[in-house]
Order: C-alpha cells, then structure tokens, then sequence
C-alpha cells in the first residue's frame, strides 16, 4: 500500500528565511510519480511540480527547490528566501503507475508553512 | 483556458436534505476526481472516474454519497440525506493521460465547494 508521511504539522519562519519541507513516501511500485501542491489560505489547491521514480534529478524553479533521493524515499521541498505569499499549507503526494492505481493520489497530510514580516 | 469549475462554491443546508455538487472537468481530460477535505481527516479520495466510467469508488463514505459522470462535460456528487459530519470543502480534479507510459498525470483541481450541514 502507499503511504505519504509528512511529519512537519507546522513551520513558522521570518521572511527570507528558507525553509524545507520534508516527505517521505512508501510504495511497493518500481514506477511512480511524485507531486508537490500549494495549498493558499484561499483554497484552492495548486500544483507545483511532478516528478517520476525514475528521474532523480534534482529541480530548481524560481524561489522554489526540490530533492528527490530514492535511497531514503523522500521527496524534500525548499523555499528559499521566503515571502508571506508563500504562506500556505503544502501537500507532498503519490501516484502509482501500476494496473487500477493508475492516477490514484496518496496525499500527506501537509504542512503548514506561516511566514511573518 | 477554463480550469476545473465547481458549483456551488458554499452551500448550507440542513440536516435531512439532498446536497448536490457539480463539476466540469478541464476540457479534454479523461480522468476526474471526487476528494473531501477536513481537518480531521485531511484529503480524501472520495471516486474517481475515466472516460466517464467510475473505476474506484472505495472511499465513497456511505450509501448516502452517489456520483455520476453522464458525459465527458459534467459530475455530480450527491449526498442524501446529508449530515453534520458531511461538512467539509468538497474539490473535483482532473486529469489527462497523455501516452500508454501516463507519465503526464498530474491533477488539476477545482475551487472546492464549501459544504455545511446544520
């Protein structure tokens, strides 16, 4: 079975700060994609990024970083330098590629990141 | 191009009614997602459809929750008779799957329909 742990229930940082988010995942797939998404305090869920088990490459987007080490299953997110309008709660997610689970999300729990002036 | 639209946004009603919820996916996706937000229990795959055909409706709480996909254009999640702890952000995805290798399957959500049950 799948599972997606995110175990920073909250982070609280000074603007300009960075801050990294961490996610582990399970799966018994050999095949399987990655996802991070940006919850703002309006709702709505944004994605960020996807990434497949078989590229390991790190990626770099703006303000925004990621880590995907397969060796420790974790798929870590940076900001760097934050700014209060990255205030928001981030999911880490987990789609199998495998027969009927195909595009069936595990989402983390989430993290509440607070950036004050 | 138009994203994923949901409606209504809010929704209050009491105790015993019938709740619908809509959805038109992202136009061309065929994959479409029903997930229940709260605070307990997070993000939750409620079903989900492809090609219009549900696949895995596991998640579906109870007998009281339907949902049906009758064209490529349009969902409805129903609830009846709904109840308190069916309060919660409803949201609606939707997705593409570009080759047979679904490499490009990442969800686009919906602007969530707030649901109170008095």
């Amino acid at each position: 079975a799948q599972k997606v742990t995110q175990a920073q229930t909250e982070i609280s940082v000074v603007e300009k700060e960075d801050v990294t988010l961490d996610c582990v995942y399970e799966t018994r797939d050999t095949t399987y994609y990655l996802f991070w998404y940006k919850q703002p305090p309006s709702g709505e869920l944004v994605f960020l990024i996807r990434r497949n088990s078989f590229d390991e490459q790190n990626e770099i987007s703006g303000r925004y970083s990621w880590n995907f080490q397969k060796s420790t299953s974790s798929f870590n997110f940076t900001i760097t330098a934050s700014q209060v309008v990255d205030s928001a709660v981030y999911f880490c997610a987990l789609s199998e590629a495998g027969g009927d689970s195909w595009g069936k999300f595990q989402f983390g729990a989430g993290t509440q990141v607070v950036v004050t002036p | 191009d138009a994203g994923v639209i949901q409606s209504p946004r809010h929704e209050v009603t009491e105790m015993g009614q019938e709740v619908t919820l809509r959805c038109k996916p992202i136009s061309g996706h065929d994959y479409l997602f029903w997930y229940r937000q709260t605070m307990m229990r997070g993000l939750e795959l409620l079903i989900y459809f492809n090609n219009n055909v549900p696949i895995d409706d596991s998640g579906m709480p109870e007998d009281r929750f339907s949902a049906k996909m009758p064209n490529a254009s349009f969902s409805t999640l129903k609830i009846q008779p709904s109840e308190p702890r069916d309060s919660a952000v409803y949201f609606c995805a939707s997705s593409l799957r570009r080759s047979s290798g679904g490499l490009d399957n990442e969800q686009f959500f919906g602007p969530g329909t707030r649901l109170t049950v008095l």
